[in-house]
């Protein structure tokens, strides 16, 4: 089966860093994804991994290893406006499933000042 | 510059009815799809579309219709609506005909079915 494993929920604090975690299982690989959402709003997207390493973006970065089938998303300097929640998404590579990502549940961030 | 517009926000049905989620986006976007949110789990891919008059079946597809006769819109329809049905249904759009990852969503409809 295909899954998507992420913390339910974590709390840091303001100015501080915090490092959410995504491991994946699925059959193949061809992207991994972090989408942020606040409360009652839609998706917005974050950013996309495709080969191992670091991918940096202003306060934000993210990590792959795709041998480890693992992500990681690291917030620096964290703002109250950062209190969201963080979800992680993988494009399986096989033929049929081009269009499709697979999405973990999302991991809620509380951000205390 | 609109993005993703989806109505309504909010709608209540009883069981048995049947209703239309419209979305329509002004990006020029070939692929199109709907999910569904429900707590504690992932989106959900119940249709979707990678250009105007193409549609294909995602993860949830029973229930739901779609179709797709303008590059703009992409309606989705509940046939006869059921309590599981209740969730947060986002419509989203992405550049050209693969889904290359980078969603365009819009604000959500959130459905309660009685």
């Amino acid at each position: 089966g295909q899954n998507i494993d992420q913390p339910t929920e974590m709390t840091a604090t303001e100015g501080a860093i915090v490092q959410i975690n995504c491991t994946y299982q699925t059959s193949g690989f061809n992207g991994l994804f972090w989408y942020q959402q606040h409360a009652g709003e839609a998706p917005t997207f974050l950013s996309y991994n495709v080969l191992d390493g670091l991918e940096e973006k202003g306060r934000f970065s993210s990590f792959l290893s795709r041998s480890k089938g693992y992500s990681y998303l690291l917030l620096k300097e964290l703002q109250m406006k950062d209190s969201a929640s963080y979800l992680c998404a993988v494009r399986p590579y096989t033929p049929d499933s081009n269009y499709q990502l697979i999405w973990g549940a999302g991991t809620k961030l509380i951000i205390k000042p | 510059n609109a993005g993703v517009t989806q109505t309504p926000k909010f709608q209540v049905l009883k069981t048995g009815q049947s209703m239309t989620l419209q979305c329509a986006q002004d990006m020029n976007h070939e692929y199109m799809s709907w999910y569904r949110q429900d707590p504690g789990m992932g989106l959900r891919l119940i249709h979707y579309s990678v250009g105007a008059g193409i549609t294909d079946q995602g993860e949830v597809p029973n229930g739901y219709n779609v179709s797709r006769s303008t590059t703009e819109d992409f309606p989705l329809r509940l046939l006869s609506a059921a309590p599981s049905q209740t969730s947060v249904y986002f419509c989203a759009s992405s550049y050209g005909r693969a889904n290359t990852g980078e969603l365009f969503f819009g604000e959500g409809s959130r459905l309660t079915v009685l």
